[in-house]
């Protein structure tokens, strides 16, 4: 079965750092997403992606966090200076058809910033 | 912001008998509703979904009800399978109104003993 892939598993960096998070959607799908998890809390939209611009975002989704489609696989999620509260588990999903939200997600991204 | 409610945090039942999840949400405007799984290091897994024209949609041992008036839904699992231990999360979307995001509950754990 297709899966959406994630990298890495895991990263740690040191605050004011820059990070970006990797994920490769299901190559058909044509709309992708990054949601968020932060630990004990619930899973929240960040942004939505399709035709190569942004056609939603949340509060969240402040000037630090930018998505690139840098290629035809890869579907990424930048965030410029991390804060301590960026700590979290970041997911990735992709889906063929808008409004088909049973979207497939990755298995996540556990950022830790230090 | 609760606007999706998942009340229990968990819920223990035995094989072979009926699981019921809840869920409660405050938004109206929301017009599709759906359930995913997840286990432990992985992502959401979409389960089943209904849109708010409905009120109930089966896929095999999977039903999920929808009762608009009392903005209530609930995840019926018949019967019940230790495999099927996991975290459930309900999620909402106004994809009526044109927004592209989920917004999720909490999540109740679900353990099915043997």
């Amino acid at each position: 079965e297709p899966e959406v892939t994630q990298t890495p598993s895991h990263q740690v960096t040191q605050m004011g750092q820059e990070v970006i998070l990797r994920c490769v959607p299901i190559s058909n799908h044509l709309y992708f997403y990054w949601y968020r998890q932060i630990l004990g809390q619930k899973v929240e939209f960040l942004v939505s992606f399709y035709n190569n611009e942004i056609s939603e975002k949340s509060e969240i989704f402040d000037d630090q966090f930018s998505v690139e489609r840098p290629d035809g696989s890869n579907f990424t999620l930048k965030i410029r200076s991390t804060k301590l509260e960026d700590s979290a588990m970041y997911f990735c999903a992709s889906s063929w058809r808008q409004r088909n939200y049973g979207y497939t997600f990755g298995s996540g991204t556990r950022l830790t910033v230090v | 912001d609760q606007q999706v409610k998942q009340n229990s945090p968990s819920l223990s039942v035995q094989e072979g008998r009926i699981s019921i999840l809840n869920c409660d949400y405050t938004n109206s405007m929301f017009d599709y509703f759906l359930w995913y799984k997840k286990y432990p290091a992985e992502g959401p897994t979409f389960l089943i979904s209904i849109s708010s024209i409905k009120d109930k949609n089966e896929d095999g041992r999977f039903t999920v009800f929808l009762n608009k008036s009392a903005k209530h839904l609930s995840l019926h699992i018949v019967p019940s399978q230790p495999g099927d231990s996991a975290v459930y999360f309900c999620a909402a979307s106004e994809g009526g109104g044109g927004s592209e995001k989920l917004v999720f509950g909490k999540g109740t754990k679900l353990t099915v003993n043997p």
